[in-house]
């Protein structure tokens, strides 16, 4: 098992550009979702997955598009990267029930100029 | 609102001394308490949870956790410390099932220990 897999560790883009943040899980989890550290801050939940085709709103959405197309993978999309998005970035699953932990990516590291 | 506090942004111990890092919580209802370690670049990993039951959890690589409902209460500890330890520490909750926020896990800010050789 591979766990799950954050592509890519690091980024860095300029104002006004897009990217996506890939996020894959090897470990059959319902629960998919993403964060962001920053510093002082611990981690803000941006959009979660229930199961594929179901995603909603976390506490920091703004500016971030995700899909859940399949069980595995839960990209997140930047629109249009602005400074104050530079951060670090992980991707967690796990499995439905409320009492189960996460298991966390090792995170992408974005810098946006 | 529902929050987390991690009243110590630093926990220095020495080595073989008992550590404590404190989280309190304002959630509602009875929620579920996590505590989660990170190593420099590195993601987040499950040290132990409280779902129900006794109030002392036990967990990985020897720590502990105590819950105390009246002081909405889950401080992580650890007998004897190891240099090792030294990491990034977070407290989780998660709402518990059937309130409008039960997928929605809020952390704390973290706590750093640094335990001295």
């Amino acid at each position: 098992n591979a766990g799950v897999t954050q592509t890519p560790k690091f980024q860095v883009l300029k104002t006004g550009q897009s990217m996506t943040l890939q996020c894959a899980q090897d470990m059959n989890h319902e629960y998919m979702s993403w964060y962001r550290q920053d510093p002082g801050m611990g981690l803000r939940l941006i959009h979660y997955s229930v199961g594929a085709g179901i995603t909603d709103q976390g506490e920091v959405p703004n500016g971030y598009n995700v899909s859940r197309s399949t069980t595995e993978d839960f990209p997140l999309r930047l629109l249009s990267a602005a400074p104050s998005q530079t951060s670090v970035y992980f991707c967690a699953s796990s499995l439905q029930g409320s009492n189960q932990p996460q298991h966390f990516g090792d995170g992408t590291r974005l810098s946006i100029l | 609102a529902q929050s987390v506090a991690q009243p110590e942004d630093q926990v220095n111990v020495a080595e073989g001394n008992p550590l404590t890092v404190k989280c309190t919580y304002s959630v509602s209802g009875n929620p579920y308490l996590f505590w989660y370690v990170q190593y420099p670049n590195r993601g987040l990993q499950f040290l132990l949870k409280y779902i129900t039951g006794d109030n002392l959890v036990k967990g990985s690589y020897g720590f502990e956790a105590e819950f105390n409902k009246s002081q909405t209460s889950f401080h992580l500890k650890k007998p004897s410390a190891l240099v090792s330890d030294s990491a990034l520490y977070f407290c989780a909750v998660r709402p518990p099932p059937g309130s409008s926020g039960t997928y929605k896990y809020i952390f704390g800010t973290g706590t750093r220990l640094k335990v001295l050789a």
